[in-house]
């Protein structure tokens, strides 16, 4: 299975830009993804293939890479971020997904 | 609006099965796969597997091959997984989303936790 590795956790403040990363054991081409999950509800999609704005998500979030390291980046970060951020590829069979990255306050 | 809307908790015995929905509307339901997500506690998400409404072809992760059973009932637009055998190793809030092969999950449903104890 490919695995995607996240670093587990950032402590940031609000107007910050924080970027994080995921990197892929093998080429994902650019089937990476992101979502937001805040706590007791389900994930949301921020940015799909790499780089593209969901709809409705604002412009502060972006993202960028392509094969095995990708970077997803908010900028400025407000409070309302406060979340756990997922890679996902759906390149290979099967679907996985990043361990998550917890942004917390400073 | 597109909405998946799941099932209840469920509290449930190590050994027994559970059959958890999915009801799609919003959208033309054979027009988008139906995947489905586990999420234990405090964990990281783990795709199950996915089925086409149209077809009612099936992908499953290796991992959850003989565990979960995925079905659709094109008539209600409603997408199913059956959980055997379960086990604590179950207990997990399960997910339905939305995509097509190859794509991203745009939309998702709200959630189910499963609870397997004795």
């Amino acid at each position: 299975d490919t695995v995607l590795t996240q670093s587990p956790a950032l402590a940031v403040s609000p107007g910050e830009r924080v970027t994080i990363s995921c990197r892929a054991s093998e080429s994902v081409s650019t089937l990476m993804h992101w979502y937001q999950q805040k706590p007791g509800q389900q994930p949301k999609l921020l940015i799909y293939k790499a780089s593209n704005l969901a709809s409705g998500v604002p412009a502060r979030f972006s993202g960028s890479g392509s094969g095995t390291d990708f970077t997803f980046t908010i900028d400025p970060v407000e409070a309302d971020d406060i979340a756990t951020y997922y890679c996902h590829q759906s390149w290979n069979s099967p679907r996985t997904f990043g361990g998550g990255t917890k942004l917390e306050l400073k | 609006q597109v909405q998946l809307q799941q099932s209840g908790a469920e509290l449930t015995k190590p050994g027994s099965s559970v059959k958890i929905s999915c009801k799609a509307s919003g959208y033309t339901f054979t027009s988008y796969d139906i995947s489905w997500i586990k999420q234990r506690p405090g964990q990281a998400l783990e795709w199950i597997g996915a089925i086409n409404p149209g077809s009612g072809g099936t992908g499953y992760n290796e991992k959850f091959k003989g565990k979960a059973t995925l079905t659709v009932d094109k008539s209600s637009s409603t997408a199913f997984m059956q959980l055997s055998s379960l086990t604590p190793e179950d207990t997990a809030v399960y997910y339905c989303a939305r995509g097509k092969l190859l794509q991203w999950f745009d939309y998702w449903g709200q959630g189910v936790m499963v609870t397997v104890s004795s």
